[in-house]
């Protein structure tokens, strides 16, 4: 079956710790985003990736870092620079087709707390 | 730039009574609209999309939405409710660029018996 993978589904950080959060799709998708996601506050764009080896900040990337090596893989990795980092993350990808370009299929999301 | 308002944070309803979840729209050019679901702990399910053909827009699980230029609305219906449609509910504003998807805050849908 085509989908994107998170992994984990569950993930605990320490103070001082830097973590790192899977991402992986089949989908050949071209673009792959990731979100956070806090209650009551929708989604905010953290990093996004519009082609390999290429990444831009989003609304949020302070405390964050990404890494686009393969097409299928997108890792979010929060840094001890992410004072608050307890939340749930979203990645997503989009087919490189210009007219589903506004289509985002998502991950099942990781829930990242803070020990 | 554009934004979006959902302008209710709950919405509850009795099974087998119609849903209607409001959403309002900014935008300096036609926009591409969309509605996701989000059931718990879950990723967000694409519900339909608006991309400025028909007005009426069709999704799955008997969901239509119903864009309104001049309203500057995508409210969200369904004639009867399920059980299972207890969930959250995201509309989304996207623009030309593409990557810049504009979430509301979304509306978390109670169904009763």
């Amino acid at each position: 079956d085509g989908g994107i993978t998170q992994s984990p589904k569950y993930l605990f950080r320490k103070e001082g710790q830097n973590v790192t959060l899977s991402c992986e799709q089949n989908l050949n998708h071209d673009a792959m985003y990731w979100y956070r996601q806090d209650p009551g506050q929708g989604l905010r764009l953290i990093y996004y990736s519009q082609i390999v080896n290429d990444f831009q900040k989003g609304d949020i990337a302070e405390g964050y870092s990404v890494s686009r090596e393969k097409k299928e893989s997108f890792p979010l990795t929060v840094t001890s620079a992410q004072k608050n980092p307890t939340a749930f993350y979203l990645c997503a990808s989009t087919p490189g087709l210009a007219d589903l370009k506004n289509i985002q299929y998502f991950g099942a999301g990781t829930r990242l707390s803070v020990l | 730039a554009q934004s979006v308002t959902q302008l209710d944070s709950h919405v509850s309803v009795s099974e087998g009574t119609p849903v209607l979840l409001r959403c309002n729209y900014s935008s300096s050019y036609s926009p591409s609209l969309f509605w996701y679901v989000q059931h718990p702990n879950k990723g967000l399910q694409l519900l339909l999309k608006y991309t400025s053909a028909a007005t009426l827009v069709k999704g799955i699980n008997g969901f239509e939405a119903e864009f309104k230029k001049s309203e500057t609305s995508f409210h969200l219906t369904k004639p009867s409710a399920h059980m299972s449609d207890a969930a959250e509910y995201f509309c989304v504003v996207s623009g030309n660029s593409g990557y810049a998807l504009n979430f509301g805050k979304g509306t978390s849908l109670l169904v009763t018996p």
